[in-house]
């Protein structure tokens, strides 16, 4: 079954510092991943997506994604954060033949002054 | 250009009735998918929506249906709603067959069961 895990319930970072959400996957063959954000009483706000080619993937807002195989991860990161991404991130995976997302359980960025 | 429209905002039901929530996809898209999102979790995929018939669905019961219309836009309808039906519906576009692009999410609309 294919399934998306984000370990951390929470991400807590200071202004100005490099920030990762870490996001786990589980698919038969090669996935489709996406990372979108979520701001209170809102939808979800598409930030990037892996399909094919580089594994380093960027995205809005300054957001990159790193796709490792290996350990089937696609981790969020972005390199000085902002008070402004303070918000929810959900990593999900749709496979190739559907157009079913799969969703993880969602991780809260918070960053302080 | 307008996005994924989604009405009402807000809803609020007493168990046992029905509700209708309504969405219009983002111009340009013929595919439309429903997702459930309770209160600290992520979205479930509950069905989606291709030529005026229900393509996919996910582990919802039938009490959740559906229907699109030839502009495209769609309905979602609950019958004899229960109080774990409260949740942020959310509604999501896309083009079909075009699998590599993101879907395109409303503002969902807000069911409280009473």
């Amino acid at each position: 079954a294919q399934s998306v895990a984000q370990p951390e319930d929470q991400v807590n970072v200071a202004e100005g510092n490099p920030l990762t959400v870490k996001c786990t996957y589980s698919v038969s063959g090669n996935p489709y991943l996406f990372w979108y954000v979520q701001y209170p009483n809102r939808g979800l706000q598409f930030l990037l997506k892996y399909i094919t080619g580089d594994n380093l993937v960027k995205g809005s807002y300054g957001f990159e994604a790193e796709f490792n195989k290996s350990q089937t991860s696609f981790h969020l990161k972005k390199p000085s954060a902002l008070v402004s991404d303070s918000a929810l991130y959900f990593c999900a995976v749709r496979d190739r033949t559907t157009d079913k997302l799969i969703f993880g359980t969602g991780t809260r960025l918070q960053v302080f002054p | 250009d307008a996005g994924v429209t989604q009405s009402p905002t807000h809803l609020i039901k007493t168990r046992g009735q029905q509700v209708t929530l309504r969405c219009s996809p983002k111009s340009g898209h013929d595919t439309v998918s429903w997702y459930q999102q309770a209160l600290g979790q992520g979205p479930q995929f509950i069905f989606q929506y291709y030529e005026e018939e229900e393509r996919q669905r996910g582990n919802f019961p039938d009490r959740f249906s559906g229907h699109q219309f030839p502009n495209y836009s769609s309905e979602l309808n609950v019958n004899a709603l229960l109080l774990g039906d409260s949740a942020l519906y959310l509604c999501a576009s896309s083009l079909q067959g075009a699998n590599n692009q993101p879907q395109h999410f409303g503002d969902g609309t807000r069911l409280s069961i009473l």
